[in-house]
């Protein structure tokens, strides 16, 4: 099974301040690695997929890096409505796995 | 456009079995393999299940092996999750995702429908 080690656990943020997130795989993935955010009570919501590929519809902020086995998500200028929980998760083999989560906070 | 709407959660006692339902709409199904998550009250996302677009193969979790099954039905749109000898530990929000291929990103998930395992 692929472990994915995200960092840092949790990040207290100021609006507008940069948010890097990095996912570390245990072993390498190539560039199957994909970014989700999901908000209190709701669904998981796609960001990037395939480590950098924008998705339609989400913010020109949010960007992904990465391949092999570290990859990074990048939010250029926090804004409020972002806090949330992050995730990153792999489908480079089966099981799938999931990072254990960032949760960003707005100071 | 794309709804994954689950159902089928509810309250059940340890030991005891559960049928999950997933109705999808707004997209060819039987084109997409389709997954599980959970994600137990105040923890992270765990991938449960894996059935490929035509049934030819399936992956599940070693936490639920041998104890939940994924399946689908090409012909009514549903994807559906038997649980059986429920844990304690199963207690979780699923949700029904899907995914195009077997290494694509899941794009779409449903609201998601609570299983709780208690006495």
């Amino acid at each position: 099974e692929i472990v994915l080690t995200q960092s840092p656990d949790f990040q207290s943020v100021t609006p507008k301040e940069k948010v890097t997130i990095t996912c570390r795989a245990s072993q390498s993935i190539g560039s199957n690695l994909h970014w989700y955010q999901q908000k209190p009570d709701q669904s998981p919501s796609l960001l990037i997929k395939h480590a950098s590929q924008s998705i339609t519809g989400v913010p020109s902020r949010f960007s992904g890096s990465g391949s092999g086995t570290d990859f990074t998500l990048t939010i250029n200028s926090l804004e409020a409505e972002d806090a949330a929980t992050f995730y990153c998760l792999q489908t480079g083999s089966f099981p799938w796995t999931f990072g254990q989560g960032t949760k960003v906070e707005i100071k | 456009q794309v709804q994954l709407v689950e159902s089928g959660g509810g309250v059940v006692q340890p030991g005891r079995s559960l049928r999950l339902s997933c109705a999808a709409s707004g997209f060819i199904f039987s084109n997409y393999d389709m997954h599980w998550v959970r994600q137990a009250p105040g923890k992270g996302l765990e991938w449960v299940a894996v059935i490929w677009y035509d049934r030819s193969n399936k992956y599940h979790a070693d936490s639920v092996k041998g104890r939940f099954t994924i399946s689908r039905d090409n012909s009514k749109n549903t994807l559906y999750l038997q649980m059986n000898t429920l844990r304690a530990e199963d207690t979780a929000v699923y949700y029904c995702a899907r995914a195009y291929t077997s290494a694509s990103e899941l794009d779409y998930w449903g609201q998601g429908t609570l299983v709780t395992v208690s006495s």
